[in-house]
């Protein structure tokens, strides 16, 4: 399966501790996405990087919160001294590479998600 | 900023029922509509999409049809099956990121 791959699919961590997931898009493409999902809501976008470069976080992304794309393959998400509010499904997204004149609507690839339970 | 209202469920329907799912949006510019299905454990998938004004984006025997005029993408289906039961999310993308913004999403439940 080539699909938007993320792990660990499932994190249960004490409150305080930090947690890292990560996303492995689909090869070649070169836009990536974060969001999160809070139970009986949709998905919230979080940040997004083009290549290695993150070029948007949302202001829900405080400061615990960080990104990388170091080699402008596969991102990490990292949560420092994880609280309850951040228990969620954390979504990561991909999408192909704009070329010429191709529309910039392309779909958006999503992963299955990791979901977070801080306790 | 953008937004999407969807109606909340979750909405029951018996088998072989006719599917409504309003949606309507709030966007700068020309977005792309789109709905994503998420069945029970799994990941969001794409339904179907609409890039322009009255576009109609199908699959699956949904439809939904770009209303620039009513800012609407309303989702349809006109024989609903037990194995449609998932949550439905209506999404726009829009700037040039392209980042969805989404529904609070509808759950639908069809019984035999």
């Amino acid at each position: 399966d080539t699909g938007v791959s993320q792990d660990p699919r499932h994190k249960i961590t004490k409150r305080g501790q930090n947690v890292t997931f990560r996303c492995d898009p689909i090869s070649e493409h070169n836009r990536l996405y974060w969001y999160r999902q809070t139970l009986g809501q949709g998905p919230e976008f979080l940040t997004y990087f083009q290549n290695e470069a993150q070029l948007e976080k949302s202001r829900l992304l405080s400061d615990r919160f960080s990104a990388e794309r170091p080699k402008g393959s596969f991102s990490t998400l990292e949560i420092q001294r994880t609280e309850q509010g951040d228990s969620a499904m954390y979504l990561c997204a991909s999408r192909s590479p704009i070329q010429g004149a191709q529309p910039l609507n392309t779909e958006a690839f999503f992963g299955q998600g990791t979901r977070l339970t801080v306790v | 900023g953008n937004s999407v209202t969807q109606m909340e469920g979750p909405v029951t329907l018996s088998e072989e029922a006719f599917l409504t799912i309003n949606c309507t949006y709030t966007a700068t510019g020309y977005p792309s509509l789109f709905w994503y299905v998420q069945y029970p454990g799994e990941g969001l998938q794409l339904l179907l999409k609409a890039t322009k004004a009255d576009d109609k984006g199908s699959n699956k025997g949904f439809e939904a049809t770009y209303r620039k005029e009513t800012t609407s993408f309303h989702l349809e289906k006109g024989s609903v099956q037990v194995s449609d039961s998932a949550v439905y999310f209506c999404a726009l993308a829009s700037g040039g990121y392209q980042k969805v913004t989404f529904g609070i999403g509808t759950k639908l439940q069809v019984i035999p």
